[in-house]
């Protein structure tokens, strides 16, 4: 496609939940980045892959959180046993060549743990 | 440490009016400089990219200058209307080992009429 789709826009989970955030790409884009924006401050940098191969994962928390970018499916991030500072906006970007280019964003999922 | 700061927080003006947007960085080695437009319950937009040997670009109504010996960047915004009411990220690209990509948190912009 020719935005960056997220789904769900919004996702509430009880604490100790898992959640589960979904990011299709723009057709034709090899690197997908995960960021959290907490409270409308600074994104945090999370994760990003080059086609289904993890680029640089030096923003993910070692626990709870995993990601994935398979063939022919939409990206995901999953947070296991969520937290309440988990509560944030994750937003999905994607861009044709990498890091350094400029960064197509979706709309973000707001996440609410409850 | 790689950071960007970006002032002032928040700011309001009247419709038609100009503003300037600062972001000061010390990202380095220094890659380039974007500005991003965030609206309300949206993705941030790219508006423009500075690399090292450019001073200033134009999109617009929309300024960016480029200071790399003083580390500084400004976005201009000519003629303000309401729909430029939104957050205004600046975005530090800086090559090491990979690339590194460091948010300011952003100035929020409220035009009103």
């Amino acid at each position: 496609g020719e935005e960056v789709a997220q789904t769900p826009k919004h996702l509430v989970r009880g604490e100790g939940q898992k959640a589960k955030l979904y990011c299709a790409p723009i057709k034709g884009h090899s690197y997908v980045f995960w960021y959290q924006q907490v409270l409308k401050n600074e994104f945090k940098f999370l994760i990003s892959f080059q086609n289904e191969n993890v680029f640089d994962e030096t923003g993910m928390p070692k626990e709870r959180f995993s990601a994935k970018c398979l063939p022919n499916s939409p990206c995901s991030l999953e947070i296991q046993a969520t937290k309440l500072e988990d509560s944030a906006v994750y937003f999905c970007a994607s861009s044709p060549d990498g890091p350094n280019e400029k960064l197509f964003f979706g709309s973000g999922t707001q996440l609410s743990v409850l | 440490k790689n950071q960007v700061e970006q002032s002032p927080q928040s700011l309001i003006i009247l419709e038609g009016k100009n503003c300037t947007l600062q972001c000061n960085y010390t990202v380095s080695p220094f890659s380039n400089l974007r500005w991003y437009k965030q609206d309300t319950g949206r993705g941030p937009v790219s508006l423009t990219i500075m690399t090292f040997s450019e001073n200033t670009k134009s999109n617009g109504r929309y300024t960016a200058t480029l200071d790399a010996d003083t580390k500084q960047s400004s976005l201009h915004i000519t003629a303000s209307q309401l729909s430029d009411s939104a957050s205004y990220i600046c975005v530090v690209s800086a090559q090491t080992g990979g690339f590194k990509t460091i948010f300011g948190a952003g100035t929020r912009l409220f035009v009103k009429a």
